[in-house]
């Protein structure tokens, strides 16, 4: 079955540390790979996004994902961490290729950030 | 692009009445999705349109869901009677050929 997980459901860190937010997916094939982020009382917006090539994906906001095939993990993260990274994050999978664009949603990482 | 516009922002309503959520899909877009965030189910994708075509309705909680989209640019999530554990806030998001869905800023619905 198609399936995304991400085992943290909420992470604190302090302002300036680096942060890592594990995604692992589940999947018949190399799928295309999102990263989203929810601010408080907004829609998601996407942070990046991994097609083919290069594993290592640069996005906003100075975040980065790489993709590992062999673990079938797309992890994100951001070496300094800002206040304003307080939100909550979602990976996200979808097909590469084929007929329909519905994309399968892990059930989202909140992020504290202290200072 | 204006991106995804949603309307309206906020409702309230009382449960037994009839609520209508819209959306104005990025142009060009020609998948459209709907979908409802809870804190208690998370982000659930109700139903998706393919060139105005609804391809998958499997999310819809029940029959007093529907979803239209007339044309192109513009959809509808009518919710007939309302209920209480109707509450949520209801997203539309549209994509092209890549998969990359863009969201609007959500529909925020209570229902006392």
């Amino acid at each position: 079955a198609q399936s995304v997980t991400q085992p943290d459901i909420h992470i604190t860190v302090s302002e300036g540390a680096s942060l890592e937010l594990r995604c692992n997916y589940s999947y018949g094939a190399t799928p295309y790979l999102f990263w989203y982020v929810q601010s408080p009382g907004q829609g998601l917006q996407l942070l990046l996004k991994y097609f083919s090539g290069d594993t290592l994906v640069q996005g906003i906001k100075g975040f980065e994902a790489e993709f590992k095939r062999s673990q079938s993990s797309f992890n994100l993260r951001k070496p300094s961490v800002h206040w304003s990274d307080a939100a909550e994050y979602f990976c996200a999978v979808g097909p590469n290729g084929g007929a329909t664009n519905k994309l399968i949603f892990g059930t989202g990482t909140l992020l504290a950030v202290q200072p | 692009d204006a991106g995804v516009i949603q309307s309206p922002r906020h409702e309230v309503t009382e449960m037994g009445q009839e609520v209508t959520l819209r959306c104005k899909p990025i142009s060009g877009h020609d998948y459209l999705f709907w979908y409802r965030q809870t804190m208690m189910r998370g982000l659930e994708l109700l139903i998706y349109f393919n060139n105005n075509v609804p391809i998958d309705d499997s999310g819809m909680p029940e029959d007093r869901f529907s979803a239209k989209m007339p044309n192109a640019s513009f959809s509808t999530l009518k919710i007939q009677p309302s209920e209480p554990r109707d509450s949520a806030v209801y997203f539309c998001a549209s994509s092209s050929y890549n998969n990359e869905q863009f969201f609007g800023p959500g529909t925020r619905l209570t229902v006392l």
